[in-house]
């Protein structure tokens, strides 16, 4: 079974530091998809970055950045200088087919 | 730039009733997701529908759950005889392909709350 695991329930950073989020997962497919979600106070989930498995080279959007390890089955999101703004939930997420699976989350804050 | 809105935004229902979500998705979106996340835990994959069908659900989406878009611009969850544990926030998604090639643009969530 696919599953989606978050170790860090809670983490934080000083404004313009760099912070680290951690995500492993476990699955026998060789073709799927991962995920990084951003989940504001305002509770809509927004897409940060995603990455498809088949390519070695780690996805990138503006500040963020992964580190995809897929021998390692490790997924993790660096946020590089932190804005007030980045402060929300963030949930790494598997897809394969249709279906998502989403760890439980990390806590982000960010100390101005 | 167009969203997938809900209603309503909170839902409060006595334990036994039937309740119903609404989301309008995306105007030219073809596929439509509903998830669940119950308070303090993960966001969970309840059922896909494309083409007027459902193409994939999980576990959880058993008979108490159904799917429906009645009138091809509202996609519809139904609960049928809730339970305290329905409580939870559920999110409506759409996309204008298949996942995960396509996005998924995810609504505001409606949080059912059960008496």
């Amino acid at each position: 079974a696919q599953t989606v695991t978050q170790s860090q329930p809670e983490m934080s950073v000083q404004e313009a530091e760099t912070v680290t989020l951690s995500c492993t997962y476990d699955t026998s497919e060789s073709d799927y998809y991962l995920f990084w979600y951003k989940q504001p106070p305002s509770r809509q989930m927004i897409l940060v970055i995603r990455q498809e498995a088949y390519k070695q080279q780690n996805a990138t959007e503006n500040r963020f950045s992964v580190n995809f390890q897929k021998a390692a089955k490790s997924f993790s999101l660096k946020i590089s200088d932190s804005q007030l703004g980045d402060a929300a939930m963030y949930f790494c997420a598997y897809a394969s087919g249709n279906q998502f699976y989403f760890g439980t989350g990390t806590s982000l804050t960010v100390i101005p | 730039e167009p969203e997938v809105t809900q209603t309503p935004s909170h839902q409060v229902t006595q334990m036994g009733q039937e309740v119903i979500l609404r989301c309008v998705p995306i105007s030219n979106h073809l596929y439509f997701y509903w998830y669940r996340q119950i308070l303090g835990q993960k966001v969970e994959f309840l059922v896909s529908f494309y083409n007027n069908e459902i193409s994939e659900k999980s576990e959880i989406f058993d008979d108490q759950f159904s799917v429906e878009r009645p009138d091809g611009s509202n996609f519809t969850l139904k609960i049928r005889s809730t339970k305290l544990e329905d409580s939870a926030m559920y999110f409506c998604a759409s996309s204008e392909g298949e996942v995960p090639n396509q996005p998924q643009h995810f609504g505001d969530g409606t949080r059912l709350s059960i008496l």
